[in-house]
């Protein structure tokens, strides 16, 4: 059965701070690793990973993955306030067909920033 | 904007009674559409998968007689959560691929929040 773990479950930072969050994952058959954001409605894609080192990059925010060590990191730099939100991990189940789609997400990691 | 629509955004119901919820992707056809369900403080857990012009494939442990999936065309699932009970309020969130590109652009319905008294 696949498995995503993420850590922290919470954290609580002050604007400017910046924030390391994890996801650890077991799956058969990887193919990429997801990063959504989630504030209170529906999860916005963040990133897509699927090889080693290679570093993404989107504003304040990056992530990264190490297939060796079935480990991904999300960072986030200079947080603001409206980095609150739940980020979630998610594996796809399987590596393709119709199924393509389906996701395992991890628990979720809470980040509050306080001004 | 939005590429995938859910509706209605917030239920509530007495005990006994059906809902149905309905995603829509908005300009794009998707034969595989997926829903998930999230309790409160806990992460997207994924019920069955709304295959288009078939049956829905239920993950374990889902009762597919208690949620009912609908794919009768590319555009539209439903998801009817039949005789609801307070322990099916909850978060219901669909998702669907746009056909030909990965993972990546899967989008999510804005989901809808039930809540069963």
């Amino acid at each position: 059965e696949d498995k995503v773990v993420q850590s922290p479950l919470s954290l609580v930072v002050h604007e400017g701070d910046t924030v390391t969050l994890n996801c650890s994952y077991e799956v058969t058959n990887f193919r990429s690793l997801l990063w959504y954001k989630q504030e209170k409605k529906a999860p916005t894609f963040l990133f897509m990973l699927t090889s080693s080192g290679i570093e993404k990059k989107s504003g304040r925010l990056s992530s990264i993955l190490d297939k060796k060590e079935l480990f991904s990191i999300l960072n986030i730099t200079a947080t603001q306030t409206g980095d609150s939100a739940v980020y979630l991990c998610a594996v796809p189940q399987n590596a393709g067909g119709t199924s393509y789609g389906k996701l395992t997400f991890g628990q979720g990691t809470i980040l509050t920033v306080h001004p | 904007g939005a590429v995938v629509s859910q509706h209605p955004s917030r239920v509530i119901c007495k005990s006994g009674t059906s809902v149905k919820i309905e995603c829509r992707s908005l300009d794009f056809q998707a034969t595989t559409m997926f829903w998930y369900r999230q309790f409160p403080k806990q992460s997207l857990m994924l019920m069955a998968t709304s295959n288009e012009g078939s049956k829905a494939t239920y993950e374990q442990g889902v009762e597919k007689d208690k949620f009912l999936i609908n794919h009768a065309s590319l555009t539209l699932s439903t998801l009817t959560v039949t005789s609801a009970h307070p322990e099916d309020s909850s978060f219901y969130i669909c998702s669907a691929r746009r056909q030909g590109l990965g993972t990546g652009e899967l989008f999510f319905g804005e989901g809808s929040r039930l809540t069963v008294l």
